[in-house]
């Protein structure tokens, strides 16, 4: 049975910190995703993984993935309110049907 | 604009009364799913699907049917509900035809269902 682990599950850090988010999982995978969900809201992509050493930016997030350790990591580089959300990983065992997720991360940003 | 859209957005019901919770999308895609979210167990997959006709059961299928008949939708039905599936359901989509977001998962906006 795969299982996906974030930790921490609780983050909460001042403005213009940084900080990283990791997610381990215990089965071979080479497609892992990140994504954001606010209050309320929907599940919002921020990063699809697709092989080993993947690396993608976008703002001040970046994602990386490291099959072999099976480790993937959310990089916050100076975080800022808006960034306040829970964040999940998820590990792809056949082609985006069988996504098993991680616990989720509440991060808040304080100002 | 490339969406998933469900519907109820919110339902409050009462045990074993069958409900359906529907779900559309317009981006042609393979693969469409349903999953639930409750507060300390993240999502966990209820059913999937990898085309027409083609479902099979995710992590928590009890209780729970779906089907398949056109490719663009993906209906939740809960022949008797119970107040232990009360929780947020998402459907979701991902196409594998090539482009910029292949393999990108699509979520719904979600659907609040409360079984009194």
């Amino acid at each position: 049975e795969l299982k996906v682990e974030q930790n921490p599950l609780f983050l909460s850090m001042q403005e213009g910190k940084n900080y990283t988010i990791y997610c381990n999982y215990s089965t071979t995978s080479d497609r892992l995703y990140w994504y954001r969900q606010d209050p309320g809201k929907s599940l919002e992509s921020l990063f699809v993984l697709l092989s080993n050493g993947a690396v993608k930016q976008e703002g001040r997030l970046m994602a990386s993935l490291d099959t072999k350790a099976r480790l993937s990591t959310l990089h916050i580089t100076a975080a800022v309110h808006d960034l306040s959300a829970t964040y999940f990983c998820a590990v792809d065992l056949n082609s985006g049907s069988r996504l098993t997720f991680g616990e989720g991360t509440q991060l808040t940003v304080n100002p | 604009e490339a969406q998933v859209t469900q519907n109820p957005r919110y339902l409050i019901t009462v045990t074993g009364k069958k409900l359906t919770v529907t779900c559309s999308q317009n981006m042609n895609h393979e693969y469409m799913s349903w999953y639930r979210q409750d507060p300390g167990l993240g999502l966990r997959q209820i059913y999937y699907s990898m085309n027409v006709e083609v479902t099979d059961k995710g992590d928590v299928p009890e209780g729970y049917k779906v089907s398949r008949k056109e490719k663009r939708n993906f209906p939740l039905i809960l022949e008797s509900p119970s107040p232990n599936q009360t929780s947020l359901y998402f459907c979701a989509s991902i196409g594998l035809a090539g482009g910029p977001r292949t393999g990108e998962l699509f979520f719904g906006e979600g659907s609040r269902l409360t079984v009194l």
